[in-house]
């Protein structure tokens, strides 16, 4: 079984500067971690994945999210906020059969 | 290429009705999967076929619903006497065997009246 624990459930920041999402996982092994992004009215597009190659792993726009295995942790980051990142993140966990995912941060970005 | 499809966009039904939501995935990609997502939550699996076979079904939330992928490709959710806790938004998502990172559709947003 496994879970995911979206720790915001709202997350304000200003246009220009950094961007965190956290996440944090359980698992009884080691699962594949994901983040989406949904914008209003659109699907969920695929962020970045995890699957054991690399600990630091980069996105598309600009996003990365590093894996914690000790704090079971997958953050979501990005240096510098743009007002196209203002959407709904969810992080999530899973297998070639089933994703489970968290319950989603909405990021606002501030002008 | 076509990305996943979804069909209707948006679906309101009375209470007691039937309804049914189609998926077109990604031409060749395997894998299936239906998700719902209620207002303000992720998205919870309900089911997965690989090909036309339904491998789990573990999350389909009662008996009233029921999916189907006859020739391997479309699939149909079946929901039946709709209830107004059915009003959700019903994602598809597809994949191929090898990356499995799943592809979705914008969803059909089923109202419950």
């Amino acid at each position: 079984a496994q879970s995911v624990t979206q720790l915001d459930s709202h997350v304000s920041v200003s246009e220009g500067t950094p961007v965190l999402l956290r996440c944090n996982y359980s698992s009884s092994y080691s699962p594949s971690l994901f983040w989406y992004v949904q914008h209003p009215n659109k699907g969920l597009q695929l962020l970045l994945k995890y699957t054991s190659a690399a600990t630091l792993v980069k996105g598309i726009n600009g996003f990365e999210a590093e894996f914690k295995k000790s704090e079971t942790s997958f953050h979501l980051t990005k240096p510098s906020a743009h007002m196209s990142d203002a959407a709904e993140y969810f992080c999530v966990a899973g297998s070639a059969r089933q994703l489970t995912f968290g319950s989603g941060t909405q990021l606002t970005v501030l002008p | 290429g076509a990305g996943v499809s979804q069909s209707p966009r948006y679906k309101v039904a009375k209470r007691g009705q039937d309804v049914a939501l189609r998926c077109d995935p990604i031409s060749g990609h395997v894998s299936l999967f239906w998700y719902q997502q209620a207002l303000g939550q992720g998205p919870e699996f309900l089911t997965y076929f690989q090909n036309e076979a339904q491998l789990d079904k573990s999350g389909l939330p009662s008996d009233r619903f029921f999916a189907e992928r006859p020739e391997g490709s479309v699939s149909t959710l079946k929901i039946q006497r709709t209830q107004q806790e059915d009003s959700a938004v019903y994602l598809c998502a597809s994949s191929s065997t090898q990356p499995y990172e799943q592809y979705f559709g914008p969803g059909t947003r089923l109202t419950v009246t």
